[in-house]
């Protein structure tokens, strides 16, 4: 159990709706990533948050959204579902104080999205 | 942006044999490089990671090496169990600005009993 915990765990829903996932990082991260994997994708980064703030983004449509609360746990909107973004959604969480080197990244169970 | 390469997609080897996982990367600035291990359905899970500043880390039967140089780092397990079966992906990111994970296309490593 890496500490990372995510709701729910599959989702199933059709497409043209609007879906929350939630992710709550390890006690004293600061930063929660989202990663998508698909088959045809593999894993793949979508947006980080550090302490409240959005820090990066990498390949999220713009449809999906996400924040992170003053509790540190985040959530992925994704609306205007599509059947091309079933997959795997995973959030990580790390440390990352200050310094030049990366910090270990712990994911969560992830939750499966099947979009019908 | 970054970008990963992973070879083989597929190894297979006899329980007790050795497998390597080869990777490069494209970004010099890039520091930090983990390898994660995920079985069937579960979330990847960190097992040996290497910092620009070490080219070689050791831990039990699995050790990773990183060549700065020619931009490549290696992972290496020894006396194979069936256990280790599953799927092996390496990643780089850089320490400061963005530190995602950018992910290799993954290992599938088979270890036969």
């Amino acid at each position: 159990d890496s500490g990372v915990t995510q709701t729910p765990k599959h989702l199933i829903t059709a497409t043209g709706q609007r879906v929350t996932l939630r992710c709550s990082p390890r006690s004293g991260d600061l930063s929660v990533y989202w990663y998508q994997q698909s088959l045809d994708q593999g894993l793949q980064f979508l947006i980080q948050y550090y302490n409240g703030e959005e820090r990066a983004k990498g390949n999220i449509l713009e449809r999906f959204s996400a924040q992170q609360f003053p509790d540190l746990h985040s959530e992925l909107n994704l609306s205007s579902l599509e059947l091309g973004v079933s997959a795997l959604y995973f959030c990580a969480s790390s440390v990352e104080f200050g310094g030049l080197a990366g910090s270990e990244q712990y994911f969560g169970p992830g939750t499966r999205l099947t979009v019908t | 942006g970054e970008n990963v390469e992973q070879h083989p997609s597929t190894l297979s080897v006899q329980e007790g044999d050795s497998a390597v996982i080869k990777c490069t990367y494209s970004d010099s600035a890039s520091n930090y490089f983990p390898w994660y291990k995920q079985e069937l359905g579960k979330r990847p899970q960190l097992i040996i990671d290497i910092r620009s500043n070490v080219g070689e880390k050791k831990d039990q039967r699995i050790a990773v090496t990183l060549n700065k140089t020619a931009k490549h780092f290696s992972l290496h397990i020894t006396e194979t169990q069936p256990e280790d079966s599953a799927v092996y992906f390496c990643a780089a990111s850089k320490g400061t600005g963005r530190r995602a994970l950018t992910f290799g296309s993954g290992t599938r490593l088979q270890v036969q009993p």
